[in-house]
């Protein structure tokens, strides 16, 4: 079945710096990869997500790119504000969802 | 106004008890999940349900039971058997199951906070 390990578990950024988290996964067929932000006390959201035919998705300030051969995908965000801080989560489709432990990105201004 | 609900959003629970969560969402989605959420785990998959009348066991299934009676709603019993119940419990949807020739994307609820007291 499908394992997500995910990096670092937590990362700290001066605002306006770029934020890099990894993800790595263990079954080569998957092939879809979304990226959820969580704000303390709310639902994950959907922020972007990559299929397996592409490298790279960009939306404004967030990119996610996908590496298939080394099967690793990494969420990028650059100029990072205060309100990017949250916890963000990669995932992996088995039969459901299979999320990474989460990353808790602090943006300090 | 479309969207996936659960409640409540706290819950306590005395040792020994079964308390039963409640997911419900009118989005129209084959597809429901159960996630339990615990400090720097992430969210792990207890249960998940691709179709009416159908359910499959996630990875973390012992001392939870769920049913699929409805399309649109998808209960989580937390039975005495969980040792450890307390959590932070996600429910989700999908348009149609995250098979990987499928795959969608999948909408939470806003949670419920199981306490056991």
């Amino acid at each position: 079945g499908e394992n997500v390990e995910q990096h670092p578990s937590t990362l700290s950024v001066q605002e306006g710096d770029s934020a890099v988290i990894k993800c790595t996964y263990s079954d080569s067929a998957s092939n879809y990869f979304p990226w959820y932000k969580q704000e303390l006390g709310k639902r994950p959201q959907l922020i972007i997500d990559i299929r397996s035919n592409v490298g790279e998705k960009k939306d404004q300030r967030i990119a996610v790119t996908l590496n298939k051969t080394a099967k690793h995908f990494s969420l990028h965000i650059t100029e990072t504000q205060p309100e990017d801080s949250a916890v963000y989560f990669c995932a992996a489709p088995r039969t459901a969802l299979i999320f990474g432990k989460g990353t808790t990105l602090s943006v300090s201004s | 106004d479309g969207g996936i609900t659960q409640s409540p959003k706290y819950l306590f629970r005395k040792e020994g008890q079964n308390v039963t969560l409640s997911c419900e969402q009118n989005l129209n989605h084959d597809a429901m999940y159960w996630y339990r959420q615990d400090p720097g785990q992430g969210l792990r998959l207890i249960y998940y349900s691709q179709i009416v009348n159908d359910f499959q066991k996630g990875d973390i299934a012992e001392g939870y039971s769920v049913s699929r009676e409805k399309k649109e709603s998808f209960p989580l019993t937390v039975t005495s058997a969980q040792k450890n119940p307390t959590a932070f419990y996600l429910c989700a949807s999908s348009i149609r199951g995250t098979l990987r020739e499928r795959n969608t994307e999948a909408f939470f609820g806003q949670g419920t906070r199981l306490t056991v007291v």
